[in-house]
């Protein structure tokens, strides 16, 4: 059975500090990895990768996959209060049902001020 | 651009009732999905459709059936609600093409009581 694992679940920190979340897997026939950020509603795209070693970027954020090691890290720099929220990663595969894309339980990230 | 729709956004139910949550998306995607979000769980996927008039089982459909009779449309139902289906529910769509995110619905609050 697929499984998408986040770590930690949850997560203070304050305002400049930096932080790393991290996402495993196990699936077959992986194709992609994504990440979303979740506020009060729906789930909103950051990320997504389906290469190895290759980083992406958008400000303070960035992520990076490692197919090897099967995981892929989300990494926050100069965390601000808006940035409070919870991380979901999900993987997308085409295993026994296409097109399955599995959501892991998310880290919930509090940024004091 | 409306995106995915779901309706209702609020709904209280009664044990035993039944119901039915409508998804709609204008993107022409072929790719549907119904998740439940409960505290700490992240999105657990219910059902899947990957094109108009399939559908497949995810994480957790027991207590739900679902419906594809249109490409735009996807319905979840709930034949005899139960409590432990209290939850807020998401819908998302996406593209068949592996590289392509997963947009999501504002989301639908369910209580049964």
């Amino acid at each position: 059975e697929d499984k998408v694992v986040q770590s930690p679940l949850s997560l203070v920190v304050h305002e400049g500090d930096t932080v790393t979340l991290n996402c495993s897997y196990e699936v077959t026939n992986f194709r992609s990895l994504l990440w979303y950020k979740q506020e009060k509603k729906a789930p909103t795209f950051l990320f997504m990768l389906t290469s190895s070693g290759i980083e992406k970027k958008s400000g303070r954020l960035s992520s990076i996959l490692d197919k090897k090691e099967l995981f892929s890290i989300l990494n926050i720099t100069a965390t601000q209060t808006g940035d409070s929220a919870v991380y979901l990663c999900a993987d997308l595969n085409y295993g026994g049902s296409q097109g399955n894309l599995i959501f892991g339980k998310g880290t919930k990230l509090s940024v004091k001020p | 651009n409306a995106g995915v729709t779901q309706t209702p956004k609020f709904r209280v139910l009664k044990t035993g009732q039944s119901m039915t949550l409508l998804c709609a998306q204008d993107m022409n995607h072929e790719y549907m999905y119904w998740y439940r979000q409960d505290p700490g769980m992240g999105l657990r996927l219910i059902h899947y459709s990957v094109g108009e008039g399939t559908t497949a089982k995810g994480e957790v459909p027991d207590g739900y059936n679902v419906s594809r009779l249109k490409k735009q449309n996807f319905l979840l139902g709930l034949e005899s609600a139960a409590p432990s289906q209290t939850s807020v529910y998401f819908c998302a769509s996406r593209e068949e093409q592996a590289g392509t995110e997963a947009f999501f619905g504002q989301g639908t609050r369910l209580t049964v009581v």
